[in-house]
């Protein structure tokens, strides 16, 4: 069975330019989340979608969003980057909201 | 909101031996705690759950333990082997997944 699939894997991008990152949950999975994690440190919540509603939002600026498609894949939108962004982005699938399964995240570099 | 520390940061064991993973949590509404093994340039892999009506949950040589009123909880592993090396995370969650800091678990042969 495939198990969560994000692309990229890695990104380059300069300060004030806008990322977007994709996500495909495991299949029969309805609930996508994602997460951030810095270097040497825990991943932070960011959102939660189940069966394309927004079910949850971390401590985030308004510069992040995302959605989630009719076929429960994903995508986070981050804009005007900021050289902090610079973090591994996970993404997280499950079936309902409890249990949830990352897939390998996307390295995003922000110079 | 839900804070959850975790100890010790670092941990280095004898192969063979038992390595032990604490974490305290703040918001008594969680109820539902996985531990998670993240390897070097990898994504985080679920390991063991336990939910918040179940005291202690053993699969192999993975156990891990809650106690609700103390609002803590552990990770055993026993029979360490080098594999095991990695960092390890836990969480508490009622929704969305509150992590500690993680533990770096080294096991040497």
């Amino acid at each position: 069975d495939a198990g969560v699939t994000q692309s990229p894997t890695h990104l380059i991008k300069t300060r004030g330019q806008h990322v977007t990152l994709r996500c495909s949950p495991i299949s029969g999975h309805k609930s996508v989340s994602w997460y951030q994690q810095v270097l040497g440190q825990g991943p932070q919540f960011i959102f939660q979608y189940y069966e394309k509603e927004e079910r949850g939002r971390g401590n985030f600026p308004d510069r992040f969003s995302a959605r989630q498609f009719p076929n429960y894949s994903s995508e986070l939108n981050v804009n005007a980057l900021l050289l902090g962004d610079s973090a591994l982005y996970l993404c997280a699938s499950s079936w309902t909201e409890e249990t949830q399964y990352f897939g390998p995240g996307t390295r995003l570099l922000v110079l | 909101g839900e804070n959850v520390e975790q100890h010790p940061s670092t941990l280095s064991v004898q192969e063979g031996d038992s390595a032990v993973i604490k974490c305290t949590y703040s918001d008594s509404a969680s109820n539902y705690f996985p531990w998670y093994k993240q390897e070097l340039g990898k994504g985080p892999q679920l390991i063991i759950d336990i939910r918040s009506n179940v005291g202690e949950k053993k699969d192999q040589r993975i156990a891990v333990t809650l106690n609700k009123t103390a609002k803590h909880f552990s990770l055993h592993i026993t029979e360490t082997q080098p594999e095991d090396s990695a960092v390890y995370f836990c969480a508490a969650s009622r929704g969305a997944l509150n992590f500690g800091k993680g533990t770096s678990l080294l096991v040497t042969p």
